[in-house]
């Protein structure tokens, strides 16, 4: 079945610099990788995803890559602000199920 | 009801009790599926199921059950709770399970057995 590694597990970056998080996945049958943020005692939501047939995908200040040969993807997130403080996820979806990364928590300092 | 609810939003459960985590959506989505959260462990697949009458095993399927008599409801059953079970539990629901897309998950029912 699908295997999903992310890393770092940890991230601090000073407010205002970019933070990059990256994710391999196992199964070459992957199609859909999406990522989710969580913020303490809340529910996961999805901020981006992106699909096989697409490299790159950009929504303001978040952008994700996909390169569908190494079987990676990342998270770039730009200029950060403080509440982009939260536990981000990565996932990829094949055969019916949409298997999780560990989570990446990231803290943006002052 | 709006959206996806889950119930109870806590309980503690002495081991070996059996115990059902109730999941209802009015989306009419066709997919709906179950994590648990643990802390370093990420959101970890219990079961799902594509549409109504069908489910599967996720990554963690032992010692939970489930059903889906119809396409709102997606309820989870612990028959013999054990002390690792104690978690966070999620139930997600999405459109299409054929082309994938945004999960919507409830607001979490947080377990403890003793």
């Amino acid at each position: 079945g699908e295997n999903v590694e992310q890393h770092p597990s940890t991230l601090s970056v000073q407010e205002g610099d970019s933070a990059v998080i990256k994710c391999t996945y196992s199964d070459s049958a992957s199609n859909y990788f999406p990522w989710y943020k969580q913020e303490l005692g809340k529910r996961p939501q999805l901020i981006i995803d992106i699909r096989s047939n697409v490299g790159e995908k950009k929504d303001q200040r978040i952008a994700v890559t996909l390169n569908k040969t190494a079987k990676h993807f990342s998270l770039h997130i730009t200029e950060t602000q403080p509440e982009d403080s939260a536990v981000y996820f990565c996932a990829a979806s094949a055969d019916d199920k949409i298997i999780f990364g560990k989570g990446t928590r990231l803290h943006i300092l002052p | 009801i709006a959206g996806i609810t889950q119930a109870p939003t806590s309980q503690i459960l002495a081991a070996g009790r059996r115990m059902t985590l109730r999941c209802t959506q009015d989306m009419r989505h066709n997919a709906m599926y179950w994590y648990r959260q643990d802390l370093g462990l990420g959101l970890r697949l219990i079961h799902y199921s594509n549409t109504a009458g069908t489910t599967g095993k996720g990554e963690v399927p032992d010692g939970y059950s489930v059903s889906r008599a119809n396409t709102d409801d997606f309820p989870l059953t612990l028959a013999s709770a054990v002390p690792s079970q104690t978690s966070v539990y999620f139930c997600a629901s999405s459109l299409s399970a054929a082309y994938a897309g945004e999960l919507f998950f409830g607001e979490g029912s947080r377990l403890t057995v003793l």
